[in-house]
């Protein structure tokens, strides 16, 4: 089946500092991976899509300066949560799609990453 | 505007006592509608994903069926390990992006 991955499975940080997540698709290659955001027994909310050569595009509301995504290759996508605060604190989760993205693709989800700002 | 619902909000069942979860949707030009298991503190685990009306797929316990409204997760003699959030999401033409439903929290009593 289709494996994705993230590191790290959890993290706390102080105020103030940046906190890098890596999410890898380990037995594909993925253009395109998608990047939520879950609070505490609500559903996933798409926070935004990476594309591999190219800008991510941000959900309304989303702010990109804040969370820079990279794609850095067909199994790597990164967001950095810049100058991190406590509001920050949730569970993230990426996805990536089987068949490269289009309509009706199945998305595989990686584990999740807990982040604590204090 | 295109909408997902999910109910139960929250089902318990006895070990053994078949139910159904329901997942209603409103969009236009349906291209997917995937099952996701959730357990806490995890990622979604992928189920099922169904393409059109009158298409079943099952697994295990489990089995999902589509009409062009609703799908249906129909749990037959539940077991503990069952307990989970059920998630549905659906994307519809012009879009990959997945519209998700609330989900429905079931708990399995031994």
């Amino acid at each position: 089946g289709a494996v994705v991955s993230q590191h790290p499975s959890w993290v706390i940080c102080k105020s103030g500092t940046s906190v890098k997540i890596e999410c890898r698709s380990l037995d594909f290659q993925a253009t395109t991976m998608f990047w939520y955001r879950q609070f505490p027994k609500q559903s996933l909310m798409l926070m935004a899509t990476s594309n591999e050569g190219s800008k991510a595009t941000y959900e309304q509301g989303v702010e990109k300066d804040k969370f820079l995504i990279n794609h850095a290759s067909l199994t790597l996508s990164t967001l950095t949560v810049t100058s991190a605060h406590p509001e920050d604190s949730s569970f993230y989760i990426c996805s990536a799609p089987l068949s490269g993205g289009s309509s009706g693709d199945t998305q595989y989800f990686g584990p999740g990453t807990r982040l604590t700002v204090l | 505007e295109d909408q997902v619902t999910q109910s139960p909000e929250a089902l318990r069942l006895q070990e053994g006592e078949s139910s159904s979860l329901n997942c209603s949707y409103t969009v236009s030009g349906l291209r997917g509608l995937f099952w996701y298991r959730q357990d806490p503190g995890k990622g979604p685990e992928f189920l099922f994903t169904l393409y059109s009306a009158g298409e079943e797929k099952e697994k295990e316990r489990l089995k999902a069926t589509l009409t062009k409204k609703e799908s249906f997760l129909h749990i037959t003699a539940p077991k503990p390990e069952d307990s989970a959030t059920y998630l549905c999401a659906v994307t519809f033409a012009g879009t990959y992006k997945y519209i998700f439903g609330t989900g429905t929290r079931l708990k399995v009593l031994a």
